[in-house]
C-alpha cells in the first residue's frame, strides 16, 4: 500500500522569502501521480500543482514549484516571493496511474503555512 | 453555482442519531468519493463510487454508508452516530483519463 509522509506539522515563513515544503511517499509502483493542494481557513481544497511521475522536468505554476525526486520517492513545494494569502494548511496527495485504478487520492497529515507580515 | 456542492455546511448533532450529508455535482463526472478529514491524519477515503450501481468501500467504511442516487448525487450516512466521526466531510468527484479530483467545500460534522 502507498504512504505519504509529510513531517512538518507547521511552517513559518516571512512575507515575501521562500520557503520550501517537505512531502516523501513510499510506493512500489513506477507510474503515478503527485499533488499539492492548499487549505485555506475558508477550507476549500484547492489544487496548487500536480506532477507526473515519468516527468523528470519539475512542475511550476507561477511562484509554485516543485522538486521531485523519484528515486528518493521525494516531492518538495516551494512557494516564492510568499504572500499574505499563501497561509494555509498544504496536503501533498499520491495517485495511482492507469485506467483501472480507483482514482483515490492517499494524503499526507498536512503542514500548516504561516505567513508573517 | 459550485460545481461540487455539499450539504449542509455545518451540522451538530447528538450520538445515536442517524446523519445524511449530501453531495451533487455539475461537472457530469463519472467518479465520486467521500473523504473524511481529522486534525493530523489528513483526508482518508470512506467511499467512492464509479456510476450508479458501482459502490466502493475505502479505508475506514465502518460505520457509514452511500447511496448514489443519480450520476449527480452521492450521500453519505451515519447510522447511529458516535463522537469519533466528528470530522470535516468532502465530497470529491473527477472525469476521465487523468483529471485531478474536484472538491466540495466540506462539511463539518459535530457529535455530542
Amino acid at each position: 500500500a502507498q504512504t505519504v509522509t509529510q513531517s512538518q506539522p507547521e511552517m513559518s515563513v516571512q512575507e515575501a522569502e521562500t520557503v520550501t515544503l517537505s512531502c516523501t511517499y513510499d510506493t512500489s509502483e513506477s507510474d503515478y501521480y503527485l499533488f499539492w493542494y492548499k487549505q485555506p481557513p475558508s477550507r476549500q481544497m484547492i489544487l496548487v500543482i500536480r506532477q507526473e511521475a515519468y516527468k523528470q522536468q519539475n512542475a511550476t505554476e507561477n511562484r509554485f514549484s516543485v522538486n521531485f525526486q523519484k528515486a528518493a520517492k521525494s516531492f518538495s513545494l516551494k512557494i516564492s516571493d510568499s504572500q499574505l494569502g499563501d497561509a494555509a494548511m498544504y496536503f501533498c496527495a499520491y495517485r495511482s496511474w492507469g485506467s483501472s485504478n480507483t482514482g483515490k487520492l492517499i494524503f499526507g497529515q498536512g503542514t500548516t503555512l504561516q505567513v508573517k507580515p | 453555482d459550485a460545481d461540487v456542492t455539499q450539504t449542509p455546511r455545518n451540522r451538530i448533532t447528538k450520538t445515536g442519531k442517524r446523519i445524511m450529508l449530501e453531495c451533487s455535482q455539475t461537472k457530469g463526472h463519472d467518479r465520486m468519493y467521500w473523504y473524511r478529514q481529522d486534525p493530523g491524519l489528513g483526508l482518508r477515503l470512506i467511499y467512492y463510487s464509479f456510476d450508479v450501481k458501482d459502490i466502493n468501500k475505502g479505508e475506514i467504511s465502518d460505520g457509514y454508508s452511500v447511496s448514489r442516487q443519480a450520476q449527480a448525487k452521492f450521500s453519505l450516512s451515519l447510522e447511529s452516530a458516535i463522537p469519533n466521526q466528528t470530522a470535516l466531510y468532502f465530497c470529491a468527484t473527477r472525469g476521465p483519463g487523468n483529471q485531478p479530483q474536484h472538491f466540495g467545500d466540506g462539511t463539518r460534522l459535530s457529535i455530542l
